[in-house]
C-alpha cells in the first residue's frame, strides 16, 4: 500500500522561482492537508481540503496556493519562492474532516530556497 | 499563541526504563488528542490517541494519560527500547469541527533518545 505519496523528495530553488509540490493518496480519503515543519516549530498547517472541490487556509497560508485536482491529488504551489519558505513539507490525508480519525502523512519534501 | 505545548525539546532515557513525554494544551475546545512518532527523513506516523471522555488509553508498551482539568497529557513508554528513539509530537483536535480550521494542531515535538 502506497498510502500518501509526495514528489519530489528534495528540491532546491532560487529566490523568485516557482514550483509545485505534488501529493496523491490511494486510501479514498476525503480530506487532505499540507503542513510545513521548521526546526523548533513543530508542524504548522498551510492549507487543507475538506473534500474534493473545496480548499481552505490554515495557520500559515501566505505565499502558497493549492489545488485539489481530484479526490486523490492535492498540490501545493509556491508562485515566487522566498528563503523563509525553506522547510520540510508534509502532505497528509484522512477519511473525513474534523472527527477522531488520524492523519496519514507522506514522507515529506525537503525544500531549500537560496 | 501556542495551543499545544511540549516544553521538553529532548529527553534521554536508559533502555528498559520508563519514558514519560509531557504535553499541555490551552484550547478548551480540544477533545481528541494524538501522539505521533517521527524518524529522520520520514513522515510522522500515528502512535496512540485518546478521547476527552477517557483518562487513559493503553496499547502495548504505550499508554497515554489525560488530565482534563489540568489540560495536560502524557505518553508513557514502558519498557523503553532503542527503536523508540525518535521525535514525538503531541497533537490535538476538536472531534466535531467547530467551523474553524480543520486539521490537527501540533506541539513542537520532543526528541527521545534511548541510551543502551
Amino acid at each position: 500500500n502506497a498510502g500518501v505519496t509526495q514528489t519530489p523528495k528534495f528540491q532546491v530553488l532560487k529566490t523568485g522561482q516557482s514550483m509545485t509540490l505534488q501529493c496523491a493518496q490511494d486510501m479514498n480519503h476525503n480530506s487532505m492537508y499540507w503542513y510545513r515543519q521548521d526546526p523548533g516549530m513543530g508542524l504548522r498547517l498551510i492549507y487543507y481540503s475538506a473534500s474534493e472541490g473545496t480548499t481552505d487556509k490554515g495557520e500559515v497560508p501566505n505565499g502558497y496556493n493549492v489545488s485539489r485536482l481530484n479526490k486523490r491529488e492535492f498540490s501545493l504551489r509556491l508562485e515566487s519562492a522566498a528563503p523563509s519558505q525553506t522547510s520540510v513539507y508534509f502532505c497528509a490525508s484522512r477519511g473525513r474532516p474534523g472527527g477522531t480519525e488520524k492523519l496519514f502523512f507522506g514522507s515529506g519534501t525537503q525544500l531549500s530556497v537560496l | 499563541d501556542q495551543q499545544v505545548k511540549q516544553n521538553s525539546p529532548s529527553l534521554s532515557v536508559q533502555e528498559g526504563r520508563i519514558s514519560i513525554l509531557n504535553c499541555d494544551y490551552t484550547n478548551s475546545m480540544f477533545d481528541y488528542f494524538l501522539w505521533y512518532k517521527k524518524y529522520p527523513a520520514e513522515g510522522p506516523t500515528f502512535l496512540i490517541s485518546i478521547s476527552s471522555i477517557k483518562d487513559k488509553n493503553e496499547d502495548g508498551r504505550f499508554t497515554v494519560f489525560l488530565n482534563k482539568s489540568a489540560k495536560h497529557l502524557s505518553l508513557h513508554i514502558v519498557p523503553s527500547q532503542p527503536g523508540d528513539s525518535a521525535v514525538y509530537f503531541c497533537a490535538a483536535s476538536e472531534a466535531v469541527s467547530g467551523g474553524g480550521a480543520d486539521g490537527l494542531t501540533f506541539g513542537k515535538g520532543t526528541h527521545l533518545i534511548i541510551q543502551p
